[in-house]
C-alpha cells in the first residue's frame, strides 16, 4: 500500500520569510499524481498545488512552489513571502490509478508576526 | 455558487443512535468521499462512490453506512456499531474526467455523541 509520510508535525516561520515543508512517500507505480492541501482554522480543506509524476517542471502557485524528486519520491512545498494567513495544517496527498487521496498526517505552520 | 454543502455543521447524539450526515455538490463530479479526521491526525477515508448506485469501502468503513441514489448527493450514517463516532467529518468530491481528479471538499461537520 502506498503511504504518504510528513516528518515535520510542527513548524514555525516569521512573517515574510520562506518556508519549505517535506513529504515523502512510497510507491511502486510510475504514474502518479501528488497535491498539497491546506486546512486552516476553520477547518475547510482547500487545494494549494497539485503535481502530476510525469510532469519534470515543479508546479508553481503564486507564492507556493514545489520540489519533486521523483527519484527520491520527495514532494516538498516552499511557501515564499510567509503571511499571517498562511498559518494552517497542511497535508501532503498522493493518488495514482482509481480516484483515492492516501494523506499525510500533516504539518502544523505557525507564522509569527 | 458551485460548491460541497454538508450540513449540519456541529451534531450532537445520544450514544446508540444512528445519525445522518448530508452531503450535497452542484459542481456535477462524479465521485463523491467521506473522511474522517481524529484531532491531530490526518484524514481516513471511510466510504466512496464513482457513480450514482454503486460505492466502495474505504480504510475504516465499519459501523458506517452510505447510499448513492443521486449524482448530487452521498448522505453518510454513523450507527450505533461506530465504536468511537465523535470525530470531524469531511465530504470530498472530484470528476472522474482527465488525470488529476482533484478532490475538492465540503466544510465538514464535527459530531459530538455522549
Amino acid at each position: 500500500a502506498q503511504t504518504v509520510t510528513q516528518s515535520q508535525p510542527e513548524m514555525s516561520v516569521q512573517e515574510a520569510e520562506t518556508v519549505t515543508l517535506s513529504c515523502t512517500y512510497d510507491t511502486s507505480e510510475s504514474d502518479y499524481y501528488l497535491f498539497w492541501y491546506k486546512q486552516p482554522p476553520s477547518r475547510q480543506m482547500i487545494l494549494v498545488i497539485r503535481q502530476e509524476a510525469y510532469k519534470q517542471q515543479n508546479a508553481t502557485e503564486n507564492r507556493f512552489s514545489v520540489n519533486f524528486q521523483k527519484a527520491a519520491k520527495s514532494f516538498s512545498l516552499k511557501i515564499s513571502d510567509s503571511q499571517l494567513g498562511d498559518a494552517a495544517m497542511y497535508f501532503c496527498a498522493y493518488r495514482s490509478g482509481g480516484s483515492r487521496l492516501t494523506f499525510g498526517e500533516g504539518t502544523q505552520l505557525t507564522v509569527n508576526p | 455558487d458551485g460548491g460541497i454543502t454538508q450540513s449540519p455543521k456541529y451534531l450532537f447524539r445520544k450514544e446508540g443512535q444512528n445519525v445522518t450526515l448530508s452531503c450535497e455538490q452542484n459542481l456535477n463530479h462524479d465521485a463523491m468521499y467521506w473522511y474522517r479526521q481524529d484531532p491531530g491526525q490526518g484524514l481516513r477515508l471511510i466510504y466512496y462512490s464513482q457513480i450514482v448506485n454503486d460505492f466502495q469501502k474505504g480504510d475504516i468503513a465499519e459501523g458506517y453506512s452510505v447510499s448513492r441514489e443521486k449524482k448530487e448527493s452521498f448522505p453518510l450514517t454513523v450507527t450505533s456499531a461506530q465504536k468511537n463516532p465523535t470525530a470531524f467529518y469531511l465530504c470530498a468530491s472530484s470528476s472522474l474526467w482527465g488525470g488529476l481528479h482533484e478532490q475538492y471538499f465540503g466544510p465538514g461537520t464535527r459530531l459530538t455523541v455522549t
